[in-house]
């Protein structure tokens, strides 16, 4: 079992591209997210995935969408990057209830110019 | 709203033992959890506890609950330097797959 994968590891992108973080779990696990990590700011949730073909909004959707691809897959994409959206980005998908407990992915470390 | 708090950071030495502490607000709360998380790499579920518990042990890991005071603590006996990581508290409320982390507790563990 490879857990959950992100790819790619790191990306540099110029203010205005746009990019698709992919994410896969292997472990038939329903529920799916992406965080990002910003110094001092802990995980923040951007949007997250109950089942396959539902998404929902997290604390800090803007900027952002995604993608349930099929169950294994989940896909984040910033259409126009900001240096704002520089940050450490991790992929998790859960277990189902009542534990949920969650397994992460190993990040992706994005920085806009 | 629910909010999860930990101190920011904690420095011991080797086999001293490390206590981590963490509070949190909401009382819906029904799973608590700690990961880790190493340079560079993903966080890693380390355990959780039920809110009706309050204590679970894992070889070196001990986790204390305080249902009352919102409290909850981890303990690392014996902390190696292969310890010194950022520690996350983390929250689940009934019915929801969603969590709510802490900032994070970096421990530096020397030598």
């Amino acid at each position: 079992n490879a857990g959950v994968t992100q790819t790619p590891k790191f990306q540099v992108l110029k203010t205005g591209q746009s990019m698709t973080l992919q994410c896969a779990q292997d472990m038939n696990h329903n529920s799916m997210y992406w965080y990002r990590q910003d110094p001092g700011m802990g995980l923040r949730l951007i949007y997250y995935s109950a089942s396959e073909g539902t998404t929902d909004k997290g604390e800090v959707p803007n900027g952002y969408n995604v993608s349930r691809l099929n169950k294994r897959e989940f896909s984040l994409r910033l259409e126009s990057a900001a240096p704002s959206q520089t940050s450490v980005y991790f992929c998790a998908s859960s277990a189902e209830g009542p534990t949920y407990e969650q397994y992460f992915g190993p990040g992706t470390r994005l920085t806009v110019t | 709203g629910e909010d999860v708090e930990q101190s920011l950071f904690l420095s011991v030495r080797e086999g001293d033992s490390s206590v981590i502490n963490c509070t949190y607000t909401d009382s819906s709360s029904t799973y608590l959890y700690w990961y880790k998380q190493e340079p560079g790499a993903g966080l890693q579920l380390l355990t959780y506890i039920f809110s009706n518990m309050d204590m679970k042990q894992d070889q070196r890991l001990t986790v204390l609950l305080n249902k009352k005071d919102k409290h909850l603590s981890l303990r690392i006996a014996d902390t190696q330097t292969g310890d010194s990581a950022i520690y996350f508290c983390a929250e689940s409320i009934s019915g929801y797959s969603t969590l709510t982390f802490g900032k994070g507790t970096m421990l530096l563990v020397s030598p």
